[in-house]
């Protein structure tokens, strides 16, 4: 069974401009979960998606945004962007039960300059 | 205070060492606890995923969690080159299905 897929891998921007990535779950998971990476603050929760609504939100600016669409892949758009949103955004999928654990993509590199 | 408190190392020992790994957390309504290897470069890799308080093993890993003390390690039995990567702690409690706390994680670095 094929993994978390992420497009794309790597993204430089200039500040101000917008962006969006991409996230595919694993087939059959219906929960989408994303994560910001960075050196200073570690692992920090985005939101989470399941059956297209958000059912989970972090303590992110509104300038971050997501949506999941019917066939559970996901996208996460980050407008307005400054220069510390550089950082890995990583995806997660999971069945979306109580039980379930999360299994995470490669990321996608963002560099703001 | 962070919900998860964790060492960030690095951590150096040599092969065949026993490595022990730890986090401390705040939140009681923790009740799954994970812990995810990640090489650089990449995304984390789900290692151990334990419910509740008690022990898991895995071949050379074996998980703890001590909830009276809100503590959770994670030891690696004859330690490989291999390991050498970052591990991060990760519980979520019953509710927040799809929301994982981290822990900044720990620099393990295995040499021959």
């Amino acid at each position: 069974k094929a993994g978390v897929t992420q497009t794309p891998r790597y993204l430089i921007k200039t500040r101000g401009q917008q962006v969006t990535l991409s996230c595919s779950p694993i087939s059959g998971h219906r929960s989408v979960s994303w994560y910001q990476q960075t050196p200073g603050q570690g692992l920090q929760f985005l939101f989470e998606y399941f059956s297209e609504t958000q059912r989970n939100k972090g303590n992110f600016p509104g300038r971050f945004s997501g949506r999941q669409f019917s066939n559970s892949r996901s996208e996460m758009n980050v407008s307005t962007l400054e220069l510390g949103d550089s950082a890995l955004y990583l995806c997660a999928s999971t069945l979306g039960g109580r039980e379930e654990t999360q299994y995470f993509g490669p990321g996608t590199r963002l560099l703001v300059l | 205070q962070k919900e998860v408190e964790q060492d960030p190392g690095p951590l150096s020992v040599p092969e065949g060492a026993i490595v022990s790994l730890n986090c401390t957390y705040s939140n009681s309504a923790f009740q799954y606890f994970m812990w995810y290897r990640q090489y650089s470069r990449k995304g984390p890799e789900l290692l151990m995923y334990t419910y509740s308080s008690g022990n898991k093993e895995d071949g050379r890993f074996t998980a703890q969690v001590d909830k009276s003390s809100k503590y959770i390690s994670l030891f690696i039995r004859d330690s490989q080159p291999s390991d050498s990567a970052t591990y991060l702690c990760a519980p979520r409690g019953g509710s927040t299905l799809g929301r994982l706390y981290f822990g900044r994680g720990t620099q393990l670095t295995v040499w021959p």
